[in-house]
């Protein structure tokens, strides 16, 4: 969905690193969410926010921080990279009146070394 | 915790027939259930939704349904398409947070 952008859309790091992960989205949502996606598996809730300034934790946010300055932008960091973080991730946002439908953004792959 | 799963990791379809995707759920306090066709290097992408005082519902192609007495809940898409080969997510939500817990997928191979 063009109304949700994640950048970058592929990284490589080395384990230790810190990196950010960003999503802006158009669609004026006030809720948006940061999903893992592993092979094989369905997507995992990491960490959610429903306006500025609030923030959630979901099934797996261990090793993992976000930042919602501002209703259209939601940044991940993973504060040092392992491994193990390697994997699909996944911006979604969703409306105040209508929560339970999320929209997803094209997806970050990121692979740490 | 209760999760969402799938029966059938893969389904081939000979273009033109009729496909069936199955879910099975555990918490019966679920009360929307939603599908999502994710195709390679891609999202997921909304496909339709139905919440549980419903058995039925029908979108362009698709429609799904709801069986609560037995915690099942399908997609059918009509005469399937090339463009249709995807995999399929099911989504249940639930709890006083409305969050979505996802499935693992089913992939969709459409056969010329």
């Amino acid at each position: 969905d063009a109304d949700v952008t994640q950048t970058p859309r592929n990284r490589i790091t080395k384990t230790g690193k810190r990196i950010m992960l960003e999503c802006s989205q158009t669609k004026g949502h006030d809720r948006m969410y940061w999903y893992r996606q592993d092979p094989g598996l369905g997507l995992r809730l990491i960490y959610y926010s429903f306006d500025v300034k609030d923030i959630n934790k979901g099934e797996i946010s261990d090793g993992y921080s976000v930042s919602r300055q501002a209703q259209a932008k939601f940044s991940l960091s993973l504060e040092s990279a392992i491994p193990n973080q390697t994997a699909l991730y996944f911006c979604a946002t969703s409306d105040l009146h209508r929560q339970e439908t999320q929209y997803f953004g094209p997806g970050t792959r990121l692979l740490v070394l | 915790g209760e999760s969402v799963g799938l029966h059938l990791p893969t389904l081939s379809v000979q273009e033109g027939d009729n496909s069936i995707i199955n879910c099975a759920y555990s918490n019966s306090a679920s009360d929307y259930f939603i599908w999502y066709k994710q195709e390679s290097g891609k999202g997921p992408q909304f496909i339709i939704d139905i919440r549980s005082n419903m058995d039925k519902r029908q979108g362009q192609r698709v429609t799904v349904l709801l069986n609560k007495t037995v915690k099942h809940l399908s997609l059918q898409i009509a005469a399937t398409q090339p463009g249709d080969s995807a995999v399929y997510f099911c989504a249940e939500n639930t709890g006083s947070a409305r969050q979505l817990t996802f499935g693992s997928g089913t992939q969709l191979t459409v056969l010329p």
